[in-house]
């Protein structure tokens, strides 16, 4: 199992909409978690923390489910400004930052 | 405050040619990291430095790759003898420390090797 998978995508969703994307991480002492927005042709900027159970902001909602180990992203009432790549961190212990490759969101007018 | 700042924003250069990527870190950060980023690709880890530590140079696709950080900020990435498949972001980012730190983004070097 790789350390931290997401699924590539790209997910159409049309304005309005609801999308969640989960994102599998292989080590079980990973205690922090994090979710990164990365625009086209653009740097990732952090989006969200996950340090316990979940996470709001907003129209966002990060979750964390220790048992199955992964994390999801939540997006409620989708914008065409959402229109990203989400990129999950996981550190695998006392560690950097490991990154998924993210996962492609395209919200259609 | 200021961010992680890169330079050169961009940079063509033709192949065999050496090639130097800047990165000034957030002030303070003790842990930088490299990354390079081809085209619709995810984020490809090169090298890590943490504090006075020996850098963490497990990434590194090739001993062309090399990396200094001097007096614990300003990073240097070197690309000797370029060759086109090296083409792609080179993206630098800083953070408080290693262990699980949140990491802040520089905007980037996009290389274009002909």
């Amino acid at each position: 199992r790789k350390e931290v998978e997401q699924d590539p995508g790209p997910f159409n969703v049309p304005e309005g909409a609801t999308v969640a994307f989960n994102c599998t991480y292989s080590n079980s002492a990973s205690q922090s978690f994090f979710w990164y927005r990365q625009d086209c042709r653009k740097e990732p900027k952090l989006l969200m923390s996950v340090y316990s159970s979940g996470n709001e902001d907003g129209r966002f909602t990060a979750q964390l489910n220790r048992a199955s180990q992964y994390i999801s992203l939540l997006i409620r009432d989708s914008k065409l400004s959402d229109s990203a790549t989400y990129l999950c961190a996981v550190p695998p212990g006392n560690t950097p930052l490991v990154f998924g490759k993210g996962t492609r969101l395209s919200v259609i007018a | 405050g200021a961010g992680v700042s890169q330079s050169p924003s961009n940079k063509v250069t033709e192949k065999g040619k050496d090639v130097e990527l800047r990165c000034d870190p957030i002030s303070g950060h003790t842990a930088l990291y490299w990354y390079r980023q081809s085209l619709g690709q995810g984020l490809e880890f090169l090298i890590y430095f943490q504090g006075n530590s020996a850098p963490d140079k497990s990434g590194l696709p090739s001993d062309r790759f090399s990396a200094e950080r001097t007096g614990g900020s300003v990073s240097t990435l070197t690309i000797q003898r370029t060759q086109q498949e090296d083409s792609a972001v080179y993206l630098c980012a800083s953070s408080p420390e290693v262990s699980g730190g949140i990491q802040y983004f520089g905007a980037g070097t996009r290389l274009s090797v002909l």
